[in-house]
């Protein structure tokens, strides 16, 4: 079986503090895909990132980045300097190749005042 | 990049009538595609994944005479609501996966979403 845990039902922050979600996923597999989503009050789903098993290199991109930790299971996601605009839903998804289906965290849902 | 659409974005249909949602994959070949719903404030819920040309594979507890899929070609895929009633309103995604320059990549793309509101 396979779990994703947001643990943050919901943050809050202030413009331009820094904000860090956490993602923890179980899988038995060795090969898996780890990742984020943004769900804007639109609701259409925005990918954000995807990491692979094999790959523990953290990224960043912009404001934007995320630390893969194999070893605690933990993919987090941090946004520097949040900005009003960053205010949205944020998925965390687990996908296997084993399973062939993706699993997703409850999201986190950040709001972002000016 | 790749780039998955999803149509209608929003459907208001009388209790009792049918709804069609298709969802096509625009410049690659979806050989798996994924149907989810969304109730409000809520996670994306798995509800059936269907591979081009055969039958669809639902989760527990999804009644598949109720949402019919329907995977005929490697870049359309439809999900028809049959009967709907107002406990069906909610927003329904899809998202496929397939194999561009020759490999199969674990990345999903979404559609944009379905609002469904059954009166």
């Amino acid at each position: 079986a396979q779990k994703v845990t947001q643990a943050q039902t919901e943050i809050s922050v202030v413009e331009k503090e820094d904000v860090t979600l956490d993602c923890v996923y179980e899988t038995r597999d060795t090969t898996y895909y780890l990742f984020w989503y943004k769900q804007p009050p639109s609701g259409e789903l925005v990918f954000l990132i995807r990491r692979n098993s094999f790959d523990e290199q953290n990224e960043i991109s912009g404001r934007y980045s995320w630390n893969f930790q194999k070893s605690t299971s933990s993919f987090n996601f941090t946004i520097t300097a949040s900005q009003v605009v960053d205010s949205a839903v944020y998925f965390c998804a687990l996908f296997t190749t084993n399973a062939g289906k993706s699993t997703f965290g409850d999201g986190t849902t950040l709001t972002v005042k000016p | 990049g790749a780039v998955v659409s999803q149509h209608p974005s929003r459907v208001i249909c009388k209790s009792g009538t049918s709804v069609k949602i298709e969802c096509r994959s625009l410049d690659f070949q979806a050989t798996t595609m994924f149907w989810y719903r969304q109730f409000p404030k809520q996670s994306l819920m798995l509800m059936a994944t269907s591979n081009e040309g055969s039958k669809a594979t639902y989760e527990q507890g999804v009644e598949k005479d109720k949402f019919l899929i329907n995977h005929a070609s490697l870049t359309l895929s439809t999900l028809t609501v049959t009967s709907a009633h107002p406990e069906d309103s909610s927003f329904y995604i899809c998202s496929a996966r397939g194999q561009r320059g020759g490999s199969t990549t674990g990345e999903l793309f979404f559609g944009e979403g379905s609002r469904l509101t059954v009166l």
